[in-house]
């Protein structure tokens, strides 16, 4: 089975100071991983992905995350932090098994950038 | 723009009632997902559609149906609403499903309020 934990439902950082969001996932198999961020609003849109290639994967807006096998883990990371980073993220997991396709999301953690 | 559009972005209506929700995938894309995102179970995965045929199911209920045209686009049929089935429903869609590599593009959502 997959699974999903995402360790902190909210954080908050001032803007300019690193972004580190926790995610820790459960897996049979080697696993595909994903964040996504969710804007107010807005529907899910893709930071990044691992696919057992480079295991620190780099994203869009200076984002990165690094897959760690023996830690079972697949942090978010951004340097320098910006008003525009507030949003919820969702580190998810995709189903190897036979619904293959099938993602398995965390329950989110919303992200707050005081000026 | 992930190239996936919904409709309605909103829907009110009341309990007992039946509504269909719209989803157009991105050009190319075979497989549609739908998913629902509510603040108690979060994001869950609902069902599967790769080229007009269901392929994978999860919490979808009874009451909810959905269906994949020879156009690719998709419908979510859901009925004897009932208060709890105020949610957010995305769609997302990929280019094959078949591997655990696909990405999945969202898009921008429909929100349900049930009265």
């Amino acid at each position: 089975a997959q699974s999903v934990t995402q360790l902190d439902s909210h954080v908050s950082v001032s803007e300019g100071t690193p972004v580190l969001l926790r995610c820790n996932y459960s897996s049979s198999y080697s696993p595909s991983l994903f964040w996504y961020v969710q804007h107010p609003n807005k529907g899910l849109q893709l930071l990044l992905k691992y696919t057992s290639a480079a295991t620190l994967v780099k994203g869009i807006n200076g984002f990165e995350a690094e897959f760690k096998k023996s830690e079972t883990s697949f942090h978010l990371t951004k340097p320098s932090a910006h008003m525009s980073d507030a949003a919820e993220y969702f580190c998810v997991v995709v189903d190897r098994g036979s619904t293959l396709g099938r993602l398995y999301f965390g329950r989110g953690t919303q992200l707050t950038v005081w000026p | 723009d992930s190239g996936v559009t919904q409709t309605p972005k909103h829907l009110i209506t009341a309990t007992g009632q039946r509504v269909t929700l719209r989803c157009s995938p991105r050009s190319g894309d075979l497989s549609v997902y739908w998913y629902q995102q509510s603040l108690d179970q979060g994001l869950q995965f609902l069902i599967q559609y790769y080229n007009g045929e269901e392929r994978a199911k999860g919490n979808i209920l009874e009451r909810f149906s959905a269906q994949q045209f020879p156009d690719l686009h998709s419908e979510l049929n859901l009925s004897s609403l009932e208060l709890g089935d105020s949610a957010l429903y995305f769609c997302a869609s990929s280019a094959s499903g078949q591997t655990r590599q696909d990405t999945q593009y969202f898009g921008p959502g429909t929100r349900l309020t049930v009265l």
